[in-house]
């Protein structure tokens, strides 16, 4: 069983539309993340959600909304897609806002054309 | 505020031969540090981490790492790679409770085996 489960994979969508990434994690954690890894794969803390609370949000356009329907899943909408979003998106979860060990998924690949 | 600084982007070396990659931290608070390990196209996998107690950290694949407190760093090393140790590697501190816990990253290390 996958720990930490995102999809799509990859994405590759045209400048202007809307998409969506979803995560899923099966570990029981309270709190679960959205990090940007950009073409210098530096890696950045986007959204912080713990027991379906916002608690981190890292000045991202408001372009970007993350929903937490539950505690076990934490969805990425983004909206008028532009060049510049196109990174990998890693959705991760630990057990709570301690953060002693962080789980993450593989990726959500997006190009935006 | 906490910030990593990983002291070499690209560290190339030859198999069987020891490896120290480098990462000095800032903080003005007790943090978590971890190193995480980046296999191209896939996502991140942690070695190691030290929370507390021993300074010498054992972590998966024959990594360890030395957390030193005076010189605020978390150096990983590994004694002899191989091939399969090419990825990027990145050392990581937690931000504190009330701070989310989010995990602020280093510039990552890209370690590169050579036969």
């Amino acid at each position: 069983d996958t720990a930490v489960s995102q999809t799509p994979k990859y994405l590759v969508t045209q400048m202007g539309n809307d998409k969506s990434i979803k995560c899923e994690q099966n570990l029981g954690h309270d709190t679960m993340y959205w990090y940007k890894q950009d073409s210098k794969k530096f890696l950045k803390i986007m959204f912080s959600y713990n027991n379906k609370e916002l608690i981190i949000n890292e000045t991202v356009p408001n372009r970007f909304s993350p929903k937490s329907p539950d505690k076990a899943h934490l969805n990425l909408h983004i909206n008028s897609l532009e060049l510049g979003d196109s990174a990998v998106y890693f959705c991760a979860s630990s057990q709570d806002r301690s953060n002693t060990e962080a789980f993450f998924g593989q990726g959500t690949r997006l190009t935006v054309v | 505020a906490q910030s990593v600084t990983q002291l070499d982007s690209q560290v190339p070396v030859f198999e069987e031969a020891p490896v120290e990659l480098r990462c000095n931290y800032s903080s003005s608070v007790s943090v978590y540090l971890f190193w995480y390990v980046q296999y191209p196209n896939q996502g991140l996998q942690l070695l190691l981490k030290y929370l507390s107690g021993s300074t010498l950290v054992k972590g998966i694949n024959g990594f360890e790492a030395e957390f030193n407190k005076s010189q605020t760093s978390f150096h990983l090393r590994k004694p002899s790679v191989h091939i399969s140790d090419t990825a990027e590697y990145f050392c990581a501190v937690s931000a504190p409770y009330n701070q989310g816990g989010k995990l602020i990253f280093g510039q990552g290390t890209e370690l590169s085996v050579k036969p």
